[in-house]
Parts: structure tokens; sequence; C-alpha cells
């Protein structure tokens, strides 16, 4: 069964850093990319980033309202996923939810991020 | 201002069928595959549909995707009440070098 997990989520506050995991299993997360996307509270889905995989030289992209703040980093000995954040500001208070990028494997159930002071 | 164009709302009467439109551009829609996301009430995205029009193991057929061009639609026939919530159609965009979604189309069953 494929299942990602995520995790490390709470509050921090503005200007902070905070480090999220996704773990995976039941895949072989070496061969994927991988997505982090967020949802703010009452609003719709975003975007956060992407890595690529080993055949792809773990490129990354980012979004624009992330770039030069969030690092996505991934461990594929540890099936796992990373997102760093610095320089949080309050509007990146969100769910952060990491997923296969455009597969039909489930999402996780998300870590909610709080940035206020 | 979502870079995928979908109606904010669609309602219908149960056992009735609904589409959702998803309208883009060349540089996603366009040139990429599709998929389309389902979100209940309090729950993480449910994957519904992939790469245009593929069903999870486990999505009843009731729920089809389809592309034609620039555009994406997703269709639920035999509509019922559990079906109630956002839907989000999602796609990568050559130009932005980003995934993009649309801004969701909240279904209701009247």
């Amino acid at each position: 069964e494929v299942q990602l997990v995520e995790s490390g989520g709470g509050l921090v506050q503005p200007g902070g850093s905070l480090r999220l995991s996704c773990a995976a299993s039941g895949f072989t997360f070496s061969d994927h990319y991988m997505d982090w996307v967020r949802q703010a509270p009452g609003k719709g889905l975003e975007w956060v980033g992407r890595t690529r995989n080993k055949a792809n030289r773990y490129t990354t992209e980012y979004a624009a309202s992330v770039k030069g703040r969030f690092t996505i980093a991934r461990d594929d000995s540890k099936n796992s996923l990373y997102l760093q954040m610095n320089s949080l500001k309050t509007e990146d208070t969100a769910v952060y939810y990491c997923c296969s990028s455009g597969s039909y494997f489930p999402w996780g159930q998300g870590t909610l991020v709080t940035v206020s002071s | 201002q979502s870079v995928l164009t979908q109606p904010p709302s669609v309602s219908a009467a149960p056992g009735q069928k609904v589409t959702i439109s998803c309208s883009g551009s060349s540089s996603n829609i366009g040139n990429n595959y599709v998929s389309w996301y389902q979100q209940l009430a309090g729950t993480a995205p449910k994957v519904l549909i992939y790469d245009n029009n593929k069903r999870p193991s486990g999505i009843p057929d009731r729920f089809s995707g389809s592309k034609s061009g620039t555009s994406a639609t997703l269709g639920i026939t035999g509509l019922q009440t559990g079906d109630e919530a956002d839907y989000y159609c999602g796609t990568w965009d050559d130009s932005l070098s980003a995934e993009v979604f649309g801004g969701g189309t909240e279904l209701t069953v009247l």
C-alpha cells in the first residue's frame, strides 16, 4: 500500500524556520518526482515545489512565492522528502502536503504550519 | 488569480450528471497531462483522474476525464450526496516551470 506521511508542522514566529518531512512507503520512491503542495485556511491548492529523481539529477523547481526561502531535499536511502522553510511569513500558514508528481498515488494527510507571533 | 480557470461552483440533483471545466493554455493543458482531485471537507485531496483520463484503482467509473486542446473536463454521473466536495484540476506549466492548479469548483448535490 502506497503511503505518504508528513510531519514537522507546528507554530513558528514570523522570520523563523521549520523543516517538514515526508516518509514514503509502498512504492519505489527513488524513481519518482516529488512535490510539496500547500493549502492556506479556506483557500485552494498552491504548488510549492518539486524535486526530480536521480536520473534527472535531483533538479528542483519552486513557486515564485517561496523561491529563495524554501529548499526541497530528498534522501532516497530513507525514502524521505524534506522541505526546509526559512524566513517564514504569516502568509505561509497552511497545511502542507507531499505527493508524487502527477501520479495516481494518494497524497499524505498533510501537516499544519502556523506562522504567527 | 489561478492559471487554470474553473467555475467556482456547480450543482445538480442526485442521480444527475455534472461536468466541471478547466481552461488553460498551450503551455500547460495544451502540452501536458491533466489531473483531477476531489477534496471532501476537512480531508486531504484525493486523486480522481490522472494522465487526462485514467482512474486510480478504487475510483468508480462514474468519474471520467477528458482533454481537448487547452481545456479539460471532469464528468461525474449518477451524482450522490457523498460527491459534495471541492474539485481541482492541475497540470505542469512549461513556461512557468511550475505545477499549476485551478481555483477549485465546489460541487453541491441538491
